[in-house]
Parts: C-alpha cells; structure tokens; sequence
C-alpha cells in the first residue's frame, strides 16, 4: 500500500494569514502515460463528510475559492491557504488515487490562531 | 446535483454482518464507480472499495475477506457487506461516487455504526 503521511499533524493560523500542510507518498502517484499527478485533497468540517478540493494536485474543485492552492508533485505535495477565513477551520486529508487500495493522509487539523 | 444517502443499522452485534445501502439521487449510478469509505470516530479515512456500475468490485486488502459490495442499478443503489465485524468496525460509514480517474466527488452524509452486544 502507498503510505500517505501529512505534516503538520495540527495547524494554528491567524486569520488572513497563509497555511501550508504537506503531504508525502511512500511512492511517486505521478502517472507515466499522461504525466499527472494521482493526488486529491479533501476538508472535513465538524459532522459533515469530506468535501473535494482538489484533484490532480492542483486543480480546483468548481466553487472552491481561489485562496486554496495545491501543489508538488511525484511523491511531495502542498495545499496552501493563502489568506485563511474563519470558515476554512476544518481537518484536511490527502488521498492518492494512483492504486488501489487507494490511502487518505492522516488529516490535519487546521484552527485560528 | 448527484445527491447519495445511506441506509441500514445503526447497531450491529460483534460477530453478526454490517449490511449498508447507498441510495444515488439526481443522476444514473451508470458509468461511474462507486465506493464505500469509512471514519472510526474522531479518527482519519479508510478506503473500503469500490464497485462499477457493472460490477467488477476492488477492496482493501485489509478487508477482503469480509466486505462485499454490490450494485444494483434497477434500483440506483449500491450495498456494503461487512461480516465478523468486531468493535474495531465501529465507524462512519460513507459511500461516495468516484470519479473515472479515481477521487471522489460526491459523498453521502454519513451512518454511523456501532458494533456492540
């Protein structure tokens, strides 16, 4: 299985400030025939299920505002927040979708500062 | 707007079979996969598998020997079987659509079960 590991395990950020969390695979999801990049990132707020980001690394979801931006690529990755709101305090996972079985980062949580 | 509820017990007695259903709304559970993912409480995500509309259903490793999921798309509906389970099964269950190149796009709610005499 590709072992997915996030850092940091937990994030405090004053708002309109930038937040960075990482994410590393224990083997490059970076697909040879079409050179991209099997990795999605999700937010999990409070009760409610994962919600898509991002995929390919860095493309935007549809409606998700353009202050979150992933990037990396092969076995190294970010998501970055460049001015956190309030409403961006959630648990953030990475999962590559390259193999299956197909693993999710541990989460990181994300709070204001 | 794909919408995906899920149904079933929300208690299951150690050693019995966890059987959950995924109701899809608001689209054809045609040409997509779809998956079951699951969220121990207060814990991260585990990837159970994933079925296509056709069938030809992928699991963890970690489970395979007691999960099966099915399709039905007479009724747009896909289940999960889980047997044996013990506490370590308690969870969230989610099921979500996956997209062709593999993340997932829609996610139901959530159910959680609890595995408990």
């Amino acid at each position: 299985d590709i072992v997915m590991t996030q850092s940091p395990d937990s994030l405090a950020v004053s708002l309109g400030e930038r937040a960075t969390i990482n994410c590393k695979s224990s083997q490059s999801v970076i697909s040879s025939s079409n050179n991209k990049n099997y990795l999605a990132w999700y937010q999990q707020k409070p009760g409610q299920p994962p919600k898509l980001l991002i995929s390919w690394a860095s493309p935007r979801e549809s409606g998700v505002p353009d202050r979150f931006s992933g990037s990396g690529s092969g076995t190294d990755f970010t998501l970055t927040i460049s001015s956190l709101q309030a409403e961006d305090v959630a648990v953030y996972y990475c999962q590559q979708h390259y193999t299956t079985p197909y693993t999710f980062g541990q989460g990181t949580k994300l709070e204001i500062k | 707007q794909v919408q995906l509820q899920e149904s079933g017990p929300g208690l299951v007695r150690p050693s019995e079979t966890l059987s959950l259903t995924c109701i899809v709304s608001g689209g054809s559970i045609n040409n997509y996969w779809w998956s079951w993912i699951r969220q121990p409480p207060g814990k991260g995500l585990e990837w159970i598998g994933y079925i296509h509309y056709s069938g030809s259903p992928k699991y963890n490793p970690s489970l395979k020997s007691r999960v099966t999921i099915s399709v039905d798309t007479s009724k747009n509906q896909f289940s999960l079987r889980l047997t044996s389970v013990t506490a370590a099964d308690t969870a969230i269950y989610y099921c979500a659509r996956v997209h062709p190149h593999g993340w997932s796009d829609y996610w139901g709610q959530g159910t959680l079960v609890t595995v408990s005499s």
